[in-house]
């Protein structure tokens, strides 16, 4: 699976909007971005996943560039409760059995302050 | 939405003590489930795959014979961290992935946290 590459931490101004961006410059055509956050304490929280248009669901929207080698999620108006860990990670679609585990980078520490 | 529960969330016990951690998808099949550690301030690392009815798969490194895992049925995964001792405390992450739908997310359980004294 490619590489990601994020900024360590980031932060937001509560109601402002989040913009995180992540690089994946080496994205194959058949691999998906996935995108989760870690709130301390907590197991990993799915947030948003795409391929190549742009997605929106009730936690965010997801852009990704025609090039597919970069993208940027976006929390809309970030409140105090949407501090964590951000992970971008990109994972193939032809996958079975044991194949297709998520790998987790760093990721970026969004801090959310009021 | 696809729920995982992971049991207990907390475990603090003696060195030496055998461990079992259950995971399981509460609304859904899952073919896989995924066993990850995380040590604090660091990301997590995936320990194993488990496949419904047959051997999990390693990475590198985790000794299976310390870090048994079971998978009997579509939404149960069980991890058994055999004879723990104070290295081995961490917080322990399952995760679940929806039979046959292939770009479907993984789901994640709440962790647990294992602390050997």
């Amino acid at each position: 699976d490619a590489k990601t590459t994020q900024p360590t931490s980031m932060d937001c101004a509560e109601g402002r909007a989040a913009n995180l961006p992540c690089n994946h410059s080496t994205i194959s055509g058949n691999e998906y971005v996935y995108w989760y956050r870690q709130i301390h304490s907590q197991g990993p929280q799915y947030i948003i996943h795409g391929l190549k248009n742009n997605e929106t669901n009730e936690m965010a929207s997801l852009i990704i560039t025609e090039d597919r080698k970069s993208s940027t999620l976006i929390l809309p108006h970030a409140t105090l409760r949407d501090t964590a860990v951000y992970y971008c990670i990109v994972r193939a679609t032809n996958y079975g059995g044991s194949q297709g585990n998520l790998i987790f980078g760093k990721g970026t520490k969004l801090s959310v302050k009021p | 939405g696809a729920v995982v529960s992971q049991h207990p969330s907390w475990v603090i016990c003696k060195s030496g003590t055998s461990v079992k951690i259950e995971c399981r998808s509460l609304d859904f099949q899952a073919t896989t489930m995924f066993w990850y550690r995380q040590f604090p301030k660091q990301s997590l690392m995936l320990m194993a795959t488990s496949n419904e009815g047959s051997k999990a798969t390693y990475e590198q490194g985790v000794e299976k014979d310390k870090f048994l895992i079971n998978h009997a049925s579509l939404t149960l995964s069980t991890l058994t961290v055999t004879s723990a001792h104070p290295e081995d405390s961490s917080f322990y992450i399952c995760s679940a992935r929806e039979v046959l739908v292939s770009n479907q997310p993984q789901h994640f359980g709440d962790g647990t946290r294992l602390s050997i004294l």
